[in-house]
């Protein structure tokens, strides 16, 4: 069936360092969607993306999506201790609209 | 304040007791879902509806029923829990197809079934 891994499942940085995480679909995707869950909450939508090749940014976070469609990343500069939390990306199911697989997720961990 | 909660937030059962979680959005949104999260395995939908009556199966249903009477609420029913069952769940609710528009989550129901 169709999956989305992440890549690492784990990292801890110090405050101040920078953070990557990578999402990839074993199918083309037709968006990608970017979440944060802080330890204990849930997960609170991020962004978008649709186009191939596509980069947005918030602030210090980065989100881009890959030409093929299949692959996304984010990247966090110079980390806070606000930043810690789990990250998910999430496409729709190949099915349909009306569902969503969402990646295995990264958690983070930032040390002052 | 627009929002999504749900009932209870933590509950602890035993197998084979009957159980319903409710979930309640206010923003008028057609399009609910419930996902359980599980480590190293992300959040997996269960069920989503797109309207009232409307609902359909999503990764992994079995051992779950929903019912959605009216818009606003979408309450997830274990007629039989079991002990593979405990998890943390969540809903979520959009104002379009979840593929394409951000989803609203509720605060999580954690569910230990013994």
């Amino acid at each position: 069936g169709q999956q989305v891994m992440q890549i690492p499942q784990y990292q801890h940085v110090q405050e101040g360092e920078d953070f990557t995480t990578y999402c990839n679909s074993s199918t083309t995707l037709s968006n990608i969607q970017w979440y944060k869950q802080r330890p204990g909450g849930h997960p609170v939508f991020l962004i978008q993306l649709v186009k191939s090749g596509e980069v947005k940014k918030q602030k210090r976070l980065t989100f881009q999506f890959g030409e093929a469609k299949k692959n996304s990343s984010l990247h966090i500069t110079a980390t806070q201790t606000t930043d810690v939390g789990t990250y998910f990306c999430a496409g729709p199911h190949n099915t349909g609209f009306q569902k969503l697989v969402f990646g295995t997720g990264t958690r983070l961990l930032v040390s002052p | 304040e627009a929002q999504v909660t749900q009932n209870p937030r933590y509950l602890i059962t035993v197998t084979g007791k009957k159980l319903t979680v409710t979930c309640s959005q206010n923003m008028n949104h057609e399009y609910m879902s419930w996902y359980r999260q599980d480590p190293g395995l992300g959040l997996r939908q269960i069920y989503y509806s797109m309207n009232v009556e409307v609902t359909d199966k999503g990764d992994v249903p079995e051992g779950y029923k929903v019912s959605r009477k009216e818009k606003r609420n979408f309450p997830l029913i274990l007629e039989s829990p079991s002990p593979n069952q405990t998890s943390l769940y969540f809903c979520a609710s959009s104002l379009n197809p979840v593929g394409s528009y951000e989803q609203y989550f509720g605060p999580g129901t954690r569910l230990t079934v013994t």
